[in-house]
């Protein structure tokens, strides 16, 4: 089975502060993704990454960097934390071999900040 | 560009009565259809998807959608619902770009005893 996981389930961090997400997939795939997911708004794609040092940014970007050191890592990074970043952040990833690849989802980090 | 949209917000429903939560999309191009599943406090879990063939895609616990093209429909089904069926669903719509996953807004089902 896939296994996608993050670093928290939940994190309180307070305005202005740097905050790094932490993902990590077992599965060898080239493709992870970064949503952030609010009430009434679905999923939205904030940055993805296929392959170690690439990414592209996905709907969302502003406020937000990545990084993917090792292939099985993706990182996000909120440089200076606001309020209305305050979400339930979701990591995601993907094999390459076409649409029949599904993405697998982490269990979600719901971050606050005060 | 594609699109999603989920009309219900939320979908209340009886124990063991049939439940149909509806998708609608919007694409210029061939598309690949999915619908997973969020438990509380957890990450999305596929339910099924559509790739090509039989219109009628089965997935897990019991749920099927159908594929209608001219509809532009992916609307997910389950004849029988239990309460573990409490959780939120999202259609999602991946074409061209095979990176590019849209999600709708989620539907609720709460099943009543």
């Amino acid at each position: 089975d896939v296994k996608v996981t993050q670093s928290s389930r939940y994190l309180v961090k307070r305005t202005g502060e740097k905050v790094f997400l932490e993902c990590v997939q077992d599965m060898d795939h080239e493709n992870m993704f970064w949503y952030r997911q609010d009430p009434g708004l679905g999923l939205r794609l904030i940055y993805f990454s296929y392959d170690v040092k690439m990414k592209e940014k996905g709907d969302i970007p502003e406020g937000y960097s990545v990084s993917r050191e090792k292939k099985e890592r993706f990182s996000l990074i909120l440089e200076s934390a606001s309020t209305n970043q305050t979400s339930m952040y979701l990591c995601a990833s993907r094999g390459t071999k076409g649409p029949a690849y599904e993405q697998y989802f982490g269990p979600g980090t719901r971050l606050t900040v005060t | 560009a594609q699109s999603v949209t989920q009309l219900d917000s939320q979908v209340p429903v009886f124990e063991e009565a049939p439940v149909e939560l509806r998708c609608n999309y919007s694409s210029s191009v061939s598309v690949y259809l999915f619908w997973y599943v969020q438990y509380p406090n957890q990450g999305l879990q596929l339910l099924l998807k559509y790739l090509s063939g039989s219109t009628l895609v089965k997935g897990i616990n019991g749920f099927e959608a159908e594929f209608n093209k001219s509809q532009t429909s992916f609307h997910l089904r389950k004849p029988s619902v239990h309460i573990s069926d409490t959780a939120e669903y999202f259609c999602a719509v991946v074409g061209g770009n095979f990176n590019k996953f849209y999600f709708g807004s989620g539907t609720k089902l709460n099943v009543k005893p």
